[in-house]
This record gives C-alpha cells, structure tokens and sequence, in this order.
C-alpha cells in the first residue's frame, strides 16, 4: 500500500518561498512507471494540477503553465521522498496542496497525501 | 474558475441514483478517454473512484460507474448510502502542454 506523508509550514509570508516535502512509502520515487505530482485546492481556483517529476531513464519535470516561472520540483533518492517549492508567493497562493501519485501518467492520481493547508499572510 | 464543468452540488435519498456531469471540450473530455472521477470527505485524502471513464479500480463498488458522451464524461452512483455524501471531482487528460483539468467539484447530499 502506497503511503505519501506531508510536510512543511502551513504560514508562508507574500514574497517568500512555500516549500513541502512529500515522502514516499510502498513505492520507489525512481519507479519507471509513475509520477509524482503536486496538487492544489482552493475555494477560488478549485482543483488545479501545479506540476510532477518522474524518472525514464533519467529525470523529467512537467509543470503547469499559470506557475512555470516560479515553481521547482525535485526528487529525493537518497530519502524516497519529492519536494515543492514556490517562489514570490503571495494570498492567491493559499490552498490545501496534496502530494499525489500518477499511476499511468495521463492523470490516474491513485495515491493522494492528507494534504497541507498553507496560508499567505503577513 | 475551473476548466470542467460540474453541477455544484446534488443530492438522493439513499437507496435512489444520482448522475452527475462534466462537460468540458473537444480538448479534454472529448479528444481523450482519460478521464477520472475523484471522492473527497472533507478531511481526508481524495479518493480515485474511475478512470479511463468507465474503469473502477479494485475495491470501488459497482455502485459507481462512468461514462462519456461528445464533451461531457458523467458519474453515476446507484443505491445511494449515507457514506456517499461527499465531494465528487472530475479530472481530464488535456494534452501535453495542459497535462490534466479538473472540474470544480460536486457536493453530494444523501437525505
């Protein structure tokens, strides 16, 4: 059974960085045939896919046009675990994000994490 | 504003069937069989229920079942249960420069 467990601070301050790690249990975050993503849900926006990295080979990174320019998300091997990180966040930025996995990458999110609320705020 | 249409919300008395929709375009729901339909109870993590619109992965009741036609992917959910209130989200495959959409999510009320 796959597991993702969430971390990170649920305050970020307008302009700084949100950053979450998701670890992985019951799956390799090296597995060629997943992916891992990140997912959003606010009462404004409603659900909205932010990005994913998978590894073919070698590494992939997909992400969502409305936050390209300021979103990065790696793997963790040595820690079988995935991160995001968001840069020059400010309130629009506020939701619950879930750490999720893509088990046939065409959108099949089979496993979700409990989700983080973070909130932008000064 | 959500790039798939769902009702807001729906509601049946147990033992009844409720449908409910998602329309969305010839760039997602209707160029691809990729859709997916999602449970969340507020609180825990969202649950995959079908995908490839009709498929249940093992474990999901035959209670709920999916379907497409032209633009618009439903889910169906028959024998209603007390358990079934929740929020229902679906989600299309939209090419590679979009990846996936959601829809805005349903609320359904058991009464």
């Amino acid at each position: 059974q796959v597991q993702l467990q969430q971390s990170g601070p649920g305050l970020v301050k307008p302009s700084q960085t949100l950053s979450l790690t998701c670890a992985i249990s019951g799956d390799s975050v090296s597995s060629v045939s997943v992916a891992w993503n990140w997912i959003r849900q606010s009462p404004s926006r409603g659900l909205e896919w932010l990005g994913r990295t998978y590894y073919r080979s070698k590494w992939y990174n997909d992400y969502a046009v409305s936050v390209k320019s300021r979103i990065t998300i790696n793997p963790d091997t040595s820690k079988n675990q995935f991160s995001l990180q968001l840069n020059s966040v400010t309130p629009e930025d506020t939701a619950v994000y879930y750490c999720v996995r893509d088990g046939r990458p065409m959108g099949l999110f089979d496993y979700w994490g409990l989700g983080t609320l973070v909130t932008v705020s000064s | 504003q959500s790039a798939l249409t769902q009702p807001r919300s729906v509601s049946g008395s147990p033992g009844q069937s409720v449908t409910i929709s998602c329309t969305g375009t010839s760039s997602d729901v209707g160029g691809y069989n990729f859709v997916s339909w999602y449970q969340h109870h507020p609180g825990k993590a969202p649950k995959l229920l079908i995908y490839d619109v009709n498929k249940r992965p093992s474990g999901v009741p035959d209670r709920f079942s999916g379907s497409k036609s032209g633009n618009t992917a439903s889910l169906t959910i028959s024998g209603l249960r007390a358990e079934d209130e929740a929020d229902y989200y679906c989600c299309s495959y939209a090419g590679i420069s979009t990846h996936v959409v959601f829809g805005g999510g349903t609320k359904l009320t058991v009464l």
